[in-house]
């Protein structure tokens, strides 16, 4: 079946670092890639996706992309920030049918003045 | 704000105890979702309803019941609840339920088990 595997965290970085959390997926087909965010006392909000190979979703200083050829979607940003202190989530969605979208375990990010 | 609403915001209770949970979605989205987050379980997803039907199960549990009505808001019903019931309970809506759809999640219902 579909998963997804994302690097353990918690990650604690000090402000303005440069930000890496790895995923990985196994799916069959060519599903679409999300990664979702969590921030303290909240629900989980969209922060970008890619729905084909190649693709490249940004929003908000991160970015992440489709690889097809080793299957990954690693987040990354340039510079990050205390307010980006939350939890990370990818997760997939299978193409064809009403199937459901599988997420990772997420990812705790600490960033540190 | 996602749109999405969920009620109650925090839920205490005992074992053996039943509850519902409500959501209603954005407006005009037809599929609801409904999650557990748990600390040692993360985030698991129980059932998916579109336009009123059941679309996806997940993890749910049979002492756990779902439904979608007419209006489109959604009720998650738990019943002969445990102490590891407890937990983060999280609606999600999207426009129409396919897997490329982006899901917007309500602020969540905490519910404690006592």
């Amino acid at each position: 079946g579909d998963s997804v595997t994302q690097m353990e965290g918690p990650v604690t970085l000090s402000e303005e670092a440069f930000l890496t959390i790895n995923c990985t997926y196994t799916a069959t087909g060519y599903p679409s890639l999300f990664w979702y965010v969590q921030y303290p006392g909240e629900g989980l909000q969209l922060l970008l996706k890619a729905t084909k190979a190649d693709d490249k979703g940004s929003n908000k200083g991160f970015e992440a992309t489709y690889r097809k050829e080793t299957t990954s979607f690693h987040l990354e940003k340039g510079s990050v920030q205390v307010s980006d202190s939350a939890v990370y989530f990818c997760a997939l969605g299978s193409r064809g049918g009403y199937q459901k979208v599988t997420f990772g375990t997420g990812t705790k990010l600490q960033v540190i003045p | 704000d996602s749109g999405v609403t969920q009620t109650p915001k925090h839920l205490i209770t005992a074992t053996g105890q039943r509850v519902t949970l409500r959501c209603s979605p954005r407006s005009g989205d037809l599929s609801v979702y409904w999650y557990q987050q748990s600390l040692d379980q993360g985030l698991q997803f129980l059932i998916q309803y579109y336009n009123g039907e059941e679309r996806a199960k997940g993890n749910i549990l049979e002492r756990f019941s779902a439904q979608q009505f007419p209006d489109l808001h959604s009720e998650l019903n738990l019943s002969s609840l445990e102490l590891g019931d407890s937990a983060l309970y999280f609606c999600a809506s999207s426009l129409s339920g396919g897997n490329s759809d982006t899901q917007y999640f309500g602020p969540g219902t905490r519910l404690t088990v006592l």
